[in-house]
């Protein structure tokens, strides 16, 4: 399988602390994306990286690249209680469609 | 929002039937895809389209055949449905391939539980 895993599984903190979640995927890539997934409703793009990006930013979000380790992180910075949601890598082992991994369920307590 | 459709959203269905989950889309997307999403596995690809009457397998595609005469609108049939077949299934859209580095845009789901 193409598929790629996330890492944890599930995440709990506190509003106002940082959020990593990891994930690693298989096949040679042109782009790695991010998106979010709020219970019972459907996926919502974050951000995405370039295979030849090593990091990018958009607003509180930080997301590293390695290509060498077929590996990304999404950092989430100053969590809020809003942020608490599922979230997905997808890569696109460069053919015509995203392949998701499992997920990271994200739990933030005010 | 996108301009996605799913119907219907949610469905209780018997082992054996036919079910057919229909994906509206209004954007003029040329990629529609179908994924499932389940406890522990994420979500997968079942199939998807590059055009009208353009489809291909995606990771489990075994039980379910698609359908695309128009643009705007995908079809998912499932011939004979299983009980490992409830799941949550999801429509997306996009404006083109994956390799291309484009956003991919979800419908909000459509539940199919089989007893």
């Amino acid at each position: 399988s193409q598929q790629g895993e996330e890492d944890p599984q599930a995440l709990s903190i506190q509003e106002g602390e940082n959020a990593t979640m990891n994930c690693s995927y298989k096949t040679s890539i042109n782009n790695l994306q991010w998106y979010r997934q709020n219970s019972g409703r459907g996926l919502v793009h974050l951000i995405l990286i370039r295979s030849n990006e090593r990091e990018k930013h958009s607003g509180r979000l930080r997301v590293t690249l390695d290509t060498s380790k077929k590996s990304s992180s999404l950092l989430i910075t100053a969590s809020r209680a809003a942020d608490t949601a599922s979230y997905f890598c997808a890569t696109d082992g460069k053919t015509d469609k995203l392949i998701f991994g499992t997920g990271t369920r994200l739990q933030v307590f005010p | 929002d996108a301009g996605i459709t799913q119907s219907p959203r949610h469905k209780v269905t018997e082992t054996g039937t036919p079910v057919t989950l229909r994906c509206h889309q209004t954007e003029n997307h040329r990629y529609m895809y179908w994924y499932r999403q389940d406890p522990g596995h994420g979500l997968r690809l079942i199939h998807y389209s590059y055009g009208v009457k353009d489809t291909d397998k995606g990771e489990v595609s075994d039980g379910y055949s698609v359908s695309r005469s128009k643009t705007e609108d995908f079809l998912l049939t499932l011939e004979s449905a299983t009980s490992s077949q409830t799941s949550v299934y999801f429509c997306a859209i996009s404006e083109s391939a994956g390799v291309s580095g484009n956003t991919i845009y979800f419908g909000e789901g459509s539940w199919l539980t089989v007893v």
